[in-house]
């Protein structure tokens, strides 16, 4: 059973450009998460999805930022006009269906990082 | 107020003497707290996980960590160090009641790196 994939491992882009960073789940699993983790710091929280349903954006930065969770196919954070600052590394993780609101456990991809020029 | 609080941001130890790796944190009545470990340019492995069933966790590769609700503190513990357990270890928090958001947002600590020496 593969795990959580996420791609590109690496991603360089120069500030102006779009950045597409690939998360696809666990089998069976229908909860996405993103975090973002800069130099010396912990994970921060970014967005908690189902498929094609936003669940909770709450650490989203409000511009450039987006997720999707298509029906079919992998996860998508997209940031546009990509600055300096979001460099960092960007890890997905999956859980399975959420049963009478039982947290389930999260299981993390390798993650992507992302230097921008 | 920091929610979740790693008092040492490095640990060294040499291989085959205790592990303590200190956590605590801030939550409502019943949080869920979590250690992950990672290691270098690899993603996040959970540890150990405390769901409000017993007090003593034990994890993986021979790892356990104690909820202290007094105390509000989930240290991790390791009787006897390997060299393979070096890496930086994450203390994690969910308490949507006391964070907002939904049950799925993780609160990360910023880490203790952890260095084992022959």
């Amino acid at each position: 059973n593969a795990g959580v994939m996420q791609n590109p491992r690496h991603l360089v882009r120069r500030r102006g450009q779009e950045a597409r960073l690939r998360c696809s789940p666990m089998k069976g699993h229908s909860h996405v998460y993103w975090y973002r983790q800069l130099p010396e710091e912990g994970l921060k929280f970014m967005v908690y999805l189902q498929k094609e349903n936003i669940i909770d954006e709450s650490g989203m930065p409000k511009e450039r930022f987006s997720a999707e969770f298509p029906k079919e196919g992998p996860s998508i954070l997209r940031i546009q006009q990509v600055v300096r600052g979001d460099s960092a590394a960007y890890f997905c993780a999956s859980s399975p269906s959420i049963l009478n609101g039982a947290l389930e456990t999260q299981y993390f991809g390798p993650g992507t990082r992302l230097l921008v020029l | 107020a920091q929610s979740v609080t790693q008092l040492d941001s490095h640990v060294s130890v040499s291989e085959g003497t205790p592990v303590l790796l200190r956590c605590n944190y801030s939550s409502s009545y019943s949080p869920s707290l979590f250690w992950y470990v990672q290691h270098p340019n690899k993603g996040l492995q959970l540890l150990l996980k405390y769901t409000s069933a017993a007090t003593l966790v034990k994890g993986i590769n021979g790892f356990e960590a104690e909820f202290k609700k007094s105390e509000t503190s989930f240290h991790l513990t390791k009787p006897s160090a390997h060299m393979s357990d070096a890496a930086e270890y994450f203390c994690v928090v969910s308490d949507p009641l006391l964070y907002g958001g939904s049950q799925g947002n993780l609160i990360f600590g910023k880490g203790t790196k952890l260095s084992v020496k022959p």
